[in-house]
């Protein structure tokens, strides 16, 4: 049971240099979101999809990329890192809209510190 | 838009005490509510849910009841352990239209001292 992996766990950047994390979920979801948490602010929304091929803005999408060219994954793209962006980073997903099938499965988190 | 509002913290308990740690909602229409809980160094986990009005979610001791005529969802547990550290977020997610998103409030640290 892998359910959402995300890779890498840990990363340090020095500004200006990209970078590409992956999120990659095996139970056949539709909808996965990228998140980033940072000490205060609780869990703020980047990018999301409702399904291959689609992507949508979340409340802080600035100097994010994102693409689902496949189901299974959705990418994080850091054009250019910032120290701003220095923070914890975890992917979700969930099967679909209807009820009883809303829960959010989460990856274990990547830490990035942009230096 | 939709939102979560979780009392402030942290909150530091010692073992055996009464939890309760309280979330209140904004949404429109008929959403689903969560407790999500992470444990040090880790992501996320479901701890319970309800997905309408009265519902009472469980699990492991903790509970909580959607409340649609007050719009909270307030964590409860009769009696903490050491390993009940952990932050705690209240979250939901509406069930129709075209919102996808999941909402979370600020998440709270809970420390339960032996």
């Amino acid at each position: 049971n892998a359910g959402v992996t995300q890779t890498p766990k840990f990363r340090v950047l020095k500004t200006g240099q990209s970078m590409t994390l992956l999120c990659a979920q095996d139970m056949n979801h539709e909808y996965m979101y990228w998140y980033r948490q940072d000490p205060g602010m609780g869990l703020r929304l980047i990018h999301y999809s409702v399904g291959e091929g689609t992507t949508a803005k979340g409340e802080v999408p600035d100097g994010y990329n994102v693409s689902r060219l496949k189901k299974q994954n959705f990418l994080l793209g850091l054009e250019s890192a910032a120290p701003s962006q220095t923070s914890v980073y975890f992917c979700a997903s969930r099967k679909d809209m209807t009820v009883g099938n809303t829960e959010a499965f989460f990856g274990q988190g990547t830490r990035l510190t942009v230096v | 838009g939709d939102s979560v509002t979780q009392m402030e913290g942290p909150v530091t308990l010692s073992e055996e005490a009464f939890l309760t740690i309280n979330c209140t909602y904004t949404a429109t229409g008929y959403p689903s509510l969560f407790w999500y809980v992470q444990y040090p160094g880790e992501g996320l986990q479901l701890l319970l849910k309800a997905t309408k009005a009265d519902d009472k979610g469980s699990n492991k001791g903790f509970e909580a009841t959607y409340r649609k005529e007050t719009t909270s969802f307030h964590l409860e547990k009769g009696s903490v352990q050491v390993s009940d550290s952990a932050v705690y977020f209240c979250a939901l997610s509406a069930n129709t239209g075209a919102n996808s998103k999941l909402t979370f409030g600020k998440g709270i640290t809970l420390s339960v001292r032996p």
